[in-house]
């Protein structure tokens, strides 16, 4: 079936280690890739997003994802997090043949501590 | 710029009965789409509208239904609520296409009792 898969379900780091979330999408064709995040009592918010181009985007906080089509991945990467940086983080597909529906992933739950 | 609002922010109600749930989005945007969120389902798109008309709908059943006003306001009804119908529902809004961004509004948490 057709699905996004968030490998982690909860992460938790101390400040200042590396993070890295996986994600990978099993449609074919051309898709749409987003990283979303929500921290706690606020709403989802963009961290950033892949249409073309450069596999390698940059978004908010410092934040970055590789797109890599081989894989059908798309890995969200922080160098180094922080106590802030705790909060749920969604990965999204937005398939060509789904309009501009968003298929997302179950989430995986970061706890940093400090 | 206000962000996306929706109304009402907690809801409780019975089976058998039905619920609207309204959502404002960003001045000058057109696309309003909606999700439930479930801690088993997680985030499950339910359906888009856009210029009043609906332009996309997910896997939900027929109970489930929407519409668009020309000001782009949305609404969106649950006939026969359920027990599994108690979600978040969020909203939310973009400019027009697949490539603009969709900002999501605030949800409405429905408990079905």
């Amino acid at each position: 079936a057709q699905s996004v898969s968030q490998h982690n379900h909860h992460v938790i780091l101390s400040e200042a280690a590396s993070l890295e979330l996986g994600c990978n999408y099993s449609y074919g064709g051309t898709v749409n890739l987003f990283w979303y995040v929500q921290y706690p009592g606020q709403h989802l918010q963009l961290l950033l997003k892949y249409f073309s181009g450069d596999p390698l985007v940059k978004g908010i906080k410092g934040f970055e994802a590789e797109f890599i089509k081989s894989k059908f991945s798309f890995n969200l990467r922080k160098p180094s997090v922080q106590w802030s940086d705790t909060a749920e983080y969604f990965c999204a597909v937005n398939p060509n043949q789904a309009g501009t529906a968003l298929i997302f992933g179950k989430g995986t739950t970061l706890s940093v501590s400090s | 710029k206000a962000g996306v609002t929706q109304t009402p922010r907690y809801l409780i109600k019975t089976r058998g009965q039905q619920v609207t749930l309204s959502c404002s989005p960003i001045s000058g945007h057109r696309s309003v789409s909606w999700y439930q969120q479930t801690p088993g389902q997680g985030l499950q798109f339910l359906f888009e509208y856009f210029s009043e008309t609906q332009r996309n709908k997910g896997n939900f059943p027929g109970r489930f239904s929407g519409r668009q006003f020309s000001n782009s306001r949305s609404e969106m009804n649950v006939s026969t609520l359920e027990l599994g119908d108690s979600a978040l529902y969020l909203c939310a809004s973009s400019l027009v296409s697949r490539t603009d961004t969709q900002y999501f509004g605030p949800g409405t948490r429905l408990t079905v009792l």
